[in-house]
């Protein structure tokens, strides 16, 4: 079976200190890989997505970034935080496109201070 | 451009039966998703309506207007524990990304 695994679960970081957030997937090939992030009582913000490694689609322009170094491995980088980056970060796989079921990992919670 | 609509927050009672809407304006639509999630939690997939129509999946069911850029969640025998954010979503063709609306907030009372 497949499982997703995010880490870490909390993190509190200081206003221009770097972040870097990690995803990774079991039991699956070639997945779809996503970055939302969501913020205090509101819906998810697509960041980033990737099809395969290396490639990255950014949705939104900010300080954050993404790398695909293996096939299910994803990174989510920033070099300095900003009190907005405050969230609830997700990363998500799917076996495909959009029309495919997306699975979602446990969440990182980031509170930048 | 593309845009969700559903509304904020929403309340029922323990038993009862709640619709939650969910309008869509998007290019090249495709078919939309439901998504629960509670609180502090990842979302958790519900159901994924392509064709016009009723989709019906235990307490839970599913519709799609295309036409009319209109889906509904419905939600029957209310327990405590769907107390949860509910998440429409909607993906398009030539795409690999959702576009999630904001999420409804229910909360089921005693």
């Amino acid at each position: 079976s497949q499982t997703i695994h995010q880490w870490p679960a909390t993190l509190v970081q200081p206003v221009g200190s770097p972040l870097s957030l990690e995803c990774t997937v079991e039991g699956t090939s070639n997945p779809n890989l996503y970055w939302y992030r969501q913020a205090a009582g509101r819906g998810l913000q697509l960041l980033f997505y990737s099809v395969g490694i290396g490639q990255i689609s950014s949705e939104v322009p900010q300080n954050l970034s993404a790398s695909r170094p293996q096939d299910r491995q994803f990174i989510l980088s920033s070099k300095k935080l900003l009190l907005s980056d405050s969230g609830f970060y997700l990363c998500a796989w799917s076996g495909g496109g959009a029309s495919y079921e997306q699975y979602f990992g446990p969440g990182t919670r980031l509170t930048v201070t | 451009g593309q845009n969700i609509d559903q509304p904020t927050e929403m309340t029922a009672t323990e038993g009862a039966i709640v619709q939650i809407n969910c309008t869509y304006q998007t290019s090249g639509f495709n078919g939309l998703f439901w998504y629960q999630q509670h609180a502090g939690e990842a979302p958790t997939f519900l159901s994924y309506n392509v064709l016009d129509g009723l989709e019906e999946k235990g307490r839970f069911s599913s519709f799609l207007s295309r036409s009319k850029g209109y889906s509904y969640l419905l939600l029957k025998e209310l327990q405590m524990k769907d107390s949860a954010s509910y998440l429409c979503a909607v993906d398009s063709y030539n795409t690999d990304k959702l576009i999630f609306g904001t999420g409804t907030r229910l909360q089921v009372f005693p």
